[in-house]
């Protein structure tokens, strides 16, 4: 995980309410991601974002809202309108250049009641 | 649409042992691969990345190859420890429009036992 941290760990809310997970790096990379981890499935990949105040859909992105007002920092927001928010939430992020290899960051579980 | 596959979702092993963990995909236009390790309630730790001109990257009891042309790549671990013992996954980059993107493969459980 490194230069890059999610807070908190654990997050527990009740149905109905948005919750927003935080994800903040230090690593002065220009690409961040959200992804969401079921058990049994592959991560898939949320919303991205390549630059500062931009960002792209990825593939499950119904539900769910970011911003990118600071290279540093990418926050997801899970509305209520998320069917099953259930779920470890996991932020990444990649240097340019010609590897763009990802890091990830340590995950949030959140479980929503 | 990319997909990747990984085989055997689950493996068993004596410590000790040779391994190898296959992954697989059916759209052979990639940027690169990229082999990560994930221990139980934590993020994904990245273990290899091997480029599209490359066949294989190693670094100490870890050794990936790539056939591009085939659609797979292996990840092979030598003289097994129980300390390896996690969830291994791979990811490929496509090139072209979506190349920020990776596309992830469900994992191979790894169980080294001593």
């Amino acid at each position: 995980d490194g230069g890059i941290t999610q807070s908190p760990k654990y997050l527990f809310r009740k149905e109905g309410q948005n919750v927003t997970l935080s994800c903040e790096q230090n690593l002065n990379h220009d690409a961040m991601y959200w992804y969401r981890q079921d058990p049994g499935q592959g991560l898939r990949l949320i919303y991205y974002s390549q630059i500062v105040n931009d960002f792209q859909k990825g593939d499950i992105a119904e539900g769910y809202s970011v911003s990118r007002e600071k290279k540093e920092s990418f926050p997801l927001t899970v509305t209520s309108a998320q069917k099953n928010p259930t779920a470890f939430y996991l932020c990444a992020t990649a240097a340019g250049g010609s590897s763009y290899e990802q890091y990830f960051g340590p995950g949030t579980r959140l479980t929503v009641t | 649409k990319q997909e990747v596959t990984q085989i055997p979702a689950a493996l068993s092993v004596p410590e000790g042992e040779n391994l190898v963990l296959n992954c697989s995909f059916t759209d052979s236009a990639i940027y690169n691969l990229q082999w990560f390790r994930q221990d139980p309630g934590k993020g994904l730790t990245s273990l290899l990345l091997i480029q599209s001109s490359q066949r294989e990257q190693t670094s100490g009891r870890l050794n990936a190859s790539l056939d591009k042309s085939s659609g797979r790549s292996t990840l092979y671990i030598a003289a097994s420890q129980p300390g390896d013992s996690a969830t291994y996954l791979c990811a490929v980059r496509n090139s072209g429009g979506s190349n920020y993107k990776l596309t992830f493969g469900k994992g191979t459980l790894l169980t080294v036992n001593p």
